[in-house]
């Protein structure tokens, strides 16, 4: 398994600014996600950044809006950009572990709240 | 691409009674499928996984779920509720390296 840590854990933020949030893991892993969650719904994908090459992000999702950075194998951070209320949501980093039958593990979240 | 499809947004049961949630999957090749919960205001913690082999699997806190390929199910059930149990649930199959969770389904433990 994997011990993962988010910063911060919540955040209340006004609108047009931005947040950066970070994930740390406790050992090195070559595949980090970072999931949103919105208000009493499922996880959707927003990108897989593997170290050393850029993020793949997932539609409807651009670079713009959520540069991700992964400048080592257990550290990335996403930032949240130009930020409206719609952006309200929980953001998840989750790792890959155990090769070819990867089992995912996840922080404990970041609460954006966007005024 | 696959998908997952939980059967019932909430869930209510009795302290002591069975909980029944149930899950039915797509996919085009072999998945693995996984449940997670989560507690308010937490991540997702793992409750098991299927990735090959005996189709029942035992998880944490007395969950287990068994894997029917002929149902595409993956149902996950618990003999006796416990107050603690109150979570939301997700399901969730991976196959190629690309994980779907579904809707999620919210458990109320009743005393």
């Amino acid at each position: 398994s994997a011990v993962i840590s988010q910063k911060p854990s919540r955040d209340i933020c006004q609108r047009g600014t931005s947040l950066t949030i970070q994930c740390q893991v406790d050992s090195q892993v070559t595949m980090m996600f970072w999931y949103r969650q919105q208000p009493g719904q499922s996880l959707t994908l927003i990108a897989t950044a593997n170290q050393g090459s850029e993020a793949t992000y997932e539609s409807g999702f651009v670079i713009d809006k959520f540069p991700i950075s992964r400048p080592n194998l257990t550290f990335s951070t996403l930032t949240v950009s130009n930020m409206s209320p719609e952006d309200s949501s929980i953001y998840l980093c989750s790792v890959g572990v155990g090769g070819p039958t990867d089992t995912q593990y996840f922080g404990p979240g970041t609460r954006l709240t966007v005024l | 691409a696959q998908s997952v499809t939980q059967l019932g947004s909430h869930v209510s049961v009795s302290e002591g009674a069975l909980v029944l949630l149930r899950c039915n999957y797509s996919s085009s090749v072999p998945p693995y499928l996984f449940w997670y919960v989560q507690y308010p205001n937490q991540g997702l913690q793992l409750l098991l996984k299927y990735t090959t082999g005996a189709t029942l699997v035992k998880g944490i806190n007395g969950f287990e779920a068994e894997f029917k390929k002929s149902e595409t199910s993956f149902h996950l059930t618990k003999p006796s509720a416990h107050m603690s149990d109150a979570a939301e649930y997700f399901c969730a199959v991976k196959s190629n390296n690309d994980m779907r969770f579904g809707a999620g389904t919210r458990l109320t433990v009743k005393p």
